[in-house]
């Protein structure tokens, strides 16, 4: 079993849809997670940091940890075509060295 | 704003050539890592440096080395390029190894070994 799992999709939502894409994890160490957002041939980009438990918005974007159950969302509201991409969670247990772990990434494609 | 910056974006190498891949930070970040992405393995670590002249193996380090001479530069090299080497390599960068640091990511070199 992976340390982080993520549903590889592709997941086809229309324009306007509240997206949700989620990550499973098993070490209960890590507390620091993060989305990054990767466009075809491209690098992925930060696009959402939070520590430990708790919610973080940041324009359409909402973050969401809940340690308990090892889950992690990412909500995109009012999904646009430009939002398609691939999304990948990746996370930390804060340790000397920050090392992060990795989701394989979730396909995310917006139709108009 | 973090700039990462892959000098060579597409590269196309023949077997058994030595390959370097040129990465460079403009924010004084003290680690520096490069990851392979390949579809279905995800990113996967090969080599990473807390400081000059310093390098640490990742989870994937065969046929790889590095070289950082300076604290913005991270080089990886690949001393005889194989056909299984033919994939998208990131380079990347952090503050320091404070708790809670955030990696950011180059724009990517693809490479085909033929």
């Amino acid at each position: 079993q992976k340390e982080v799992e993520q549903d590889p999709g592709p997941l086809s939502v229309p324009e306007g849809a509240i997206v949700s894409l989620n990550c499973t994890y098993s070490n209960s160490a890590f507390q620091y997670f993060m989305w990054y957002r990767q466009y075809s041939r491209k690098g992925p980009e930060l696009l959402m940091y939070t520590y430990s438990s708790g919610n973080k918005e940041d324009g359409r974007f909402t973050a969401q940890v809940d340690k308990s159950s090892k889950y992690i969302s990412l909500f995109i509201r009012d999904s646009q075509p430009s939002d398609s991409a691939t999304y990948l969670c990746a996370m930390s247990a804060g340790n000397a060295g920050n090392m992060l772990t990795f989701g394989g990434g979730t396909r995310l494609m917006v139709k108009p | 704003d973090v700039k990462v910056t892959q000098s060579s974006r597409y590269l196309v190498k023949r077997t058994g050539e030595k390959v370097f891949l040129e990465c460079v930070q403009d924010m004084d970040h003290e680690n520096m890592f490069w990851y392979r992405q390949d579809p279905g393995l995800g990113l996967r670590l090969i080599y990473f440096s807390y400081d000059v002249k310093m390098k640490e193996k990742g989870d994937i380090p065969e046929g790889y080395s590095v070289s950082r001479e300076k604290k913005e530069r991270f080089s990886l090299i690949l001393e005889s390029a194989s056909t299984n080497q033919t994939s998208m390599y990131l380079c990347a960068s952090s503050l320091d190894r404070g708790f809670g640091n955030t990696i950011y990511f180059g724009e990517g070199s693809w490479l085909t070994v033929v």
